[in-house]
């Protein structure tokens, strides 16, 4: 059964610092990798999704990579902001019935003090 | 272009009753999921649809049931809602499978007492 941890749950960083949030998946077999954010009481946001084949992914301040073979995943987000604090989440698709399904990881509470 | 909506955003409801949340998106998408939020879970899926009239069920699908007579709408119904469906539930959207993005409601917050 595939799981998907997200290490550390919290994280409190001063603003302009740079910092990676991980994710590490029990199952190789992922068809893609998806990070999103999530702020109180609000949806979720996809950020990157990082396909199976590639290795990273960018967009803006924010580079997700991926590492299928040792099961891990990355984002490091560059020049940290207090708008970045939010809580992010990450999931793998996997293979099952009709469709790809995702499994969400726990997510990594950010805070970016001003 | 309103996207993937959900309604209500929030309900309290008592245990026993029936209870309907609603799901449209306005970009026919073919596949429509529902995830329940867990403090400690996590997202768990409840049900997918690949289409119109094609439904499946996911991690945690039971006490809920679904239905998908058209492409935009996809409402998930508790038959006989129980203190344990207290959570916040989410709907998301994806245009294909394989690597196509998912993309979420606002999420409808749920309290069952």
């Amino acid at each position: 059964k595939q799981e998907v941890t997200q290490i550390p749950a919290a994280l409190s960083v001063p603003e302009g610092e740079n910092l990676v949030l991980n994710c590490s998946f029990t199952d190789s077999a992922i068809y893609n990798l998806q990070w999103f954010r999530q702020d109180p009481g609000k949806g979720l946001t996809s950020l990157l999704l990082i396909q199976s084949s590639q290795r990273e992914q960018t967009s803006g301040r924010l580079n997700a990579s991926l590492d299928k073979s040792s099961g891990r995943s990355t984002l490091y987000i560059a020049a940290s902001q207090p708008g970045d604090s939010a809580t992010y989440l990450c999931a793998v698709a996997i293979v099952g019935g009709a469709t790809n399904k995702l499994i969400f990881g726990t997510g990594t509470l950010l805070a970016v003090q001003p | 272009d309103a996207g993937i909506t959900q309604s209500p955003r929030y309900k309290i409801t008592e245990t026993g009753r029936q209870v309907t949340l609603m799901c449209h998106q306005t970009w026919s998408h073919s596949y429509m999921f529902w995830y329940r939020q867990d403090l400690g879970h996590g997202l768990r899926l409840i049900y997918y649809s690949a289409a119109a009239d094609i439904t499946d069920k996911g991690e945690v699908p039971d006490g809920y049931v679904v239905s998908r007579s058209k492409t935009e709408n996809f409402p998930l119904t508790l038959e006989s809602a129980t203190r344990s469906q207290t959570s916040v539930y989410f709907c998301a959207s994806s245009a294909r499978t394989g690597d196509y993005e998912q993309y979420f409601g606002p999420g409808t917050r749920l309290t069952v007492t």
